[in-house]
């Protein structure tokens, strides 16, 4: 059964800092990987998504990686902002399928 | 485009009454997920429809759940008998394909009293 742990659960830092997310899973016979953003109250918006066959991806300030073997994904965001202030999740196809299972989330506040 | 889109936004019901909530995919999206967030939890998945396939109901929480796609787009999830704990917010994504970049619509509020 595919399980997913995000380390921190919580995480707070002043503006400009880089900064690292974790996210592992148990099972590593997954599609792809994704990671999200939620702001307090919405619903979630869609980051980055890397593919099984693929090791990271890139989007502005932010390059997410996978380490499939290992059961590995990490979140880098450079020179963070207040903006960034957010609930980040990651979510992998479970088992040989295509439902998605979700981290419980790590909680970013973004200090001015 | 027009994204996921969700109605209502909120709803409030009384305990033991049925309910429906309605989402509406991407369009030309094959793929539609049903999530639900509970207070301070993660997200829990509830069922996956992907094209005319049999849909992958393993993650409703009882018999009281129930959820249907309609000509391949529109999909409606209806809680029956509804309990306190039902109260989350329910979330409906859709993909182009099963593993493909999930798009999020803003979730119903629902709140049984």
């Amino acid at each position: 059964k595919q399980e997913v742990t995000q380390i921190p659960a919580a995480l707070s830092v002043p503006e400009g800092e880089n900064l690292v997310l974790n996210c592992s899973f148990t099972d590593s016979a997954i599609y792809n990987l994704q990671w999200f953003r939620q702001d307090p109250g919405k619903g979630l918006t869609s980051l980055l998504l890397i593919q099984s066959s693929q090791r990271e991806q890139t989007s502005g300030r932010l390059n997410a990686s996978l380490d499939k073997s290992s059961g590995r994904s990490t979140l880098y965001i450079a020179a963070s902002q207040p903006g960034d202030s957010a609930t980040y999740l990651c979510a992998v196809t479970a088992s040989g399928t295509y439902k998605y299972i979700f981290g419980t989330g790590t909680r970013l506040k973004v200090l001015a | 485009g027009a994204g996921v889109s969700q109605s209502p936004s909120n709803k409030v019901t009384e305990k033991g009454k049925d309910v429906e909530l309605r989402c509406d995919p991407i369009s030309g999206h094959t793929a539609l997920y049903w999530y639900r967030q509970s207070l301070g939890q993660g997200l829990e998945f509830l069922i996956y429809f992907q094209g005319n396939s049999a849909p992958d109901k393993s993650g409703l929480p009882s018999d009281r759940f129930s959820a249907e796609r309609t000509g391949g787009s529109v999909s409606t999830l209806t809680i029956q008998r509804t309990q306190q704990e039902d109260s989350a917010v329910y979330l409906c994504a859709s993909s182009s394909d099963g593993p493909a970049e999930q798009y999020f619509g803003p979730g119903t509020r629902l709140t049984v009293t």
